[in-house]
This record gives structure tokens, sequence and C-alpha cells, in this order.
């Protein structure tokens, strides 16, 4: 079976532009959530979606948007980008009910 | 405002010899805590997990405490090897309200030395 897939792996923009950034969960998997990887900050939870429906959001501003698509696959915009948002950014998926998440490679995000 | 903290950014460990990862929450609702692994370049994999129900989970060389009053776990691992070499997180999550959203800590990278 298919892991978590993201894409791009790797990304470089500039200050105010915007980013969009992919992720197709394990088949089957209906629950996807997004996370922040900075250093000394571990993984920051962003947002989860489960069937097109935003069931959960972290502590982030509204520049940070998501969203998912019927096939589970999901995608998350970042709107007006700052230094600040340099970072790893990660989508992991699991099965309904199950805490246990299945995590992708991640996107390296660098904004100059 | 941390609500899952692991005080101990790094840990150096003989190769044999038992390892010690130490993780501290403070949301009372927690009710189920994980133990992730991270390789360099790679997203973290899943490791172990407990219930609040239970105060301890065995896995193989992998054993995770729970102490709920002390609001507080730990990851064993017995004996150590030079491949457990990687960033640990610990994580937690309401199942009762919100089992999708998982808090993870700051992480502690552990080596082992040979």
């Amino acid at each position: 079976k298919a892991g978590v897939t993201q894409t791009p792996r790797y990304l470089i923009k500039t200050r105010g532009q915007q980013v969009t950034l992919s992720c197709s969960p394990i088949s089957g998997h209906r629950s996807v959530s997004w996370y922040q990887q900075t250093p000394g900050q571990g993984l920051q939870f962003l947002f989860e979606y489960f069937s097109e429906t935003q069931r959960n959001k972290g502590n982030f501003p509204g520049r940070f948007s998501g969203r998912q698509f019927s096939n589970s696959r999901s995608e998350m915009n970042v709107s007006t980008l700052e230094l600040g948002d340099s970072a790893l950014y990660l989508c992991a998926s699991s099965l309904v009910g199950r805490n246990e998440q299945f995590f992708g490679p991640g996107t390296r995000l660098t904004v100059l | 405002d941390q609500q899952v903290k692991q005080n101990s950014p790094s840990l150096s460990v003989q190769e044999g010899r038992i390892s010690i990862l130490n993780c501290d929450y403070t949301n009372s609702m927690f009710d189920y805590f994980l133990w992730y692994k991270k390789y360099p370049a790679e997203g973290p994999t899943f490791l172990i997990s407990i219930s609040s129900i239970k105060d301890k989970n065995e896995d193989g060389r992998f054993t995770v405490f729970l102490n709920k009053s002390a609001k507080h776990l730990s990851l064993h691992i017995v004996p150590s090897q030079p491949g457990d070499s990687a960033v640990y997180f610990c994580a937690a999550s309401d199942m009762k309200t919100s089992y999708d959203k998982v808090i993870f800590g700051p992480g502690t990278s552990l080596s082992v030395i040979p």
C-alpha cells in the first residue's frame, strides 16, 4: 500500500507570495492533518480534515487555510508569506477513530 | 502555551544500555498518548501508544509508562541500538472530544553511541 505523499518536496518563495501544498493520504484513510515543524517547536498542529470538513484547528493565523477533496486528498494554502513561515510542513493521515497517524515526508518551504 | 513538554532536547546513551525519554503534559483532558520517531528527511513514524486507563504498555524493546497523577509519561528503550538514533516526539490527544487533534511536544534527539 502506498504511503502518504506530499508535493512538492521543496519550495522557495519570497515574502508576500502565496503557496499551495498538496497531500495524498493512504488509500482508505479519510482523516488528514497538517503540521508545521520548526526547530525547537516540534510539530505544531495546523488543522485536521475529515470528509471535506475541517474538524479541528490549531492556533495559526487566517493566512493558513486548507481544504479536502472528495477523494480525501488535501491541500493547504499559505497567503502573504512571511519569513517565519519557513518550515517543514507535514501531512498525516489516519483511519477514522484511530489516533495513530501516518506521515508523509513533508514539504520544505523556504521564504526569502 | 505548550501543552506537551519534553524538557530534554537531547540525550546520549551507550549501545546496549537503557534510554529513557521523558514527557510532561498540562492538559488533564488528554487521555491518549503516543510516541513517534523521526529520522532526518523523513516524516515521523508511529512507535507506541498508551491509553489513560493503563499505566504501562510494552512492544518489544519499547515500553511506555504513564503516571496520570504527575501528568508524566516516559519511553524506555532496552537495549538501545545505534539505529534508534533519531528525534522522538511525545504526543497527546483528548479522545473524548477531538481525538484527531494530536498535540506534539518539541522532541528529544536521541544519540545511541556504538
